[in-house]
């Protein structure tokens, strides 16, 4: 069983149109993040729920919305893609948001290749 | 702010040799530090967690040390294969977040 899923895989869309990437976590996990990749290859926190609570809020633009309906779901929403949104968007998952611990392991999808044409 | 730092950024060796990876960090003031493995079109494989109170661990090939003090920290992997190619991220986590560098890709020839 996958831990971490993420959908679609790979997205393709023209500039200015809305697109929403799905994630799924199965391991009963309470905090859940979004995280870019560049193509220079650095990932970079954008967002991080606990329990439904948005609890991180990096710089990103307003057009990016983090949406959890539950805690083992975190849904990343973009309005009005722009071509320097093209990236690889990351879900993770950790137990808790308690820093120090053990269970601050953070478990990663496969990650969704974004495409603005 | 964080800025994480990963030396060699490549590294090309034949199988069975031990390697060294190195990543530094400017802010000490970590919880910890997690290593990563990124396969190709893949997401990361969480590799050894370390905390801010521990000098190392080790989890088979692999062992990893910190030195939070110096804002450093090493991979070292005992004969290495060529499985073990792959990029290689580290990332200490302060406050709620990690901070990522760059990685080292690592190529083990056969």
């Amino acid at each position: 069983d996958t831990a971490v899923s993420q959908t679609p895989k790979y997205l393709v869309t023209q500039m200015g149109n809305d697109k929403s990437i799905k994630c799924e976590q199965n391991l009963g996990h309470d905090t859940m993040y979004w995280y870019k990749q560049d193509s220079k290859k650095f990932l970079k926190i954008m967002f991080s729920y606990n329990n439904k609570e948005l609890i991180i809020n990096e710089t990103v633009p307003n057009r990016f919305s983090p949406k959890s309906p539950d805690k083992a779901h975190l849904n990343l929403h973009i309005n009005s893609l722009e071509l320097g949104d093209s990236a690889v968007y990351f879900c993770a998952s950790s137990q808790d948001r308690s820093a120090g611990g053990s269970t601050d392991t953070q478990y990663f999808g496969p990650g969704t290749r974004l495409t603005v044409l | 702010k964080q800025e994480v730092t990963q030396i060699p950024a490549a590294l090309s060796v034949p199988e069975g040799e031990n390697l060294v990876l190195n990543c530094s960090f400017t802010d000490s003031a970590i919880y910890n530090l997690q290593w990563f493995r990124q396969d190709p079109g893949k997401g990361l494989t969480s590799l050894l967690l370390i905390q801010s109170s521990q000098r190392e661990q080790t989890s088979g090939r692999l062992n990893a040390s910190l030195d939070k003090s110096s804002g450093r920290s090493t991979l070292y992997i005992a004969a290495s294969q060529p499985g073990d190619s792959a990029t290689y991220l580290c990332a200490p986590r302060g406050g709620n977040k990690l901070v990522f560098g760059a990685g080292t890709i690592l190529r083990v020839k056969s």
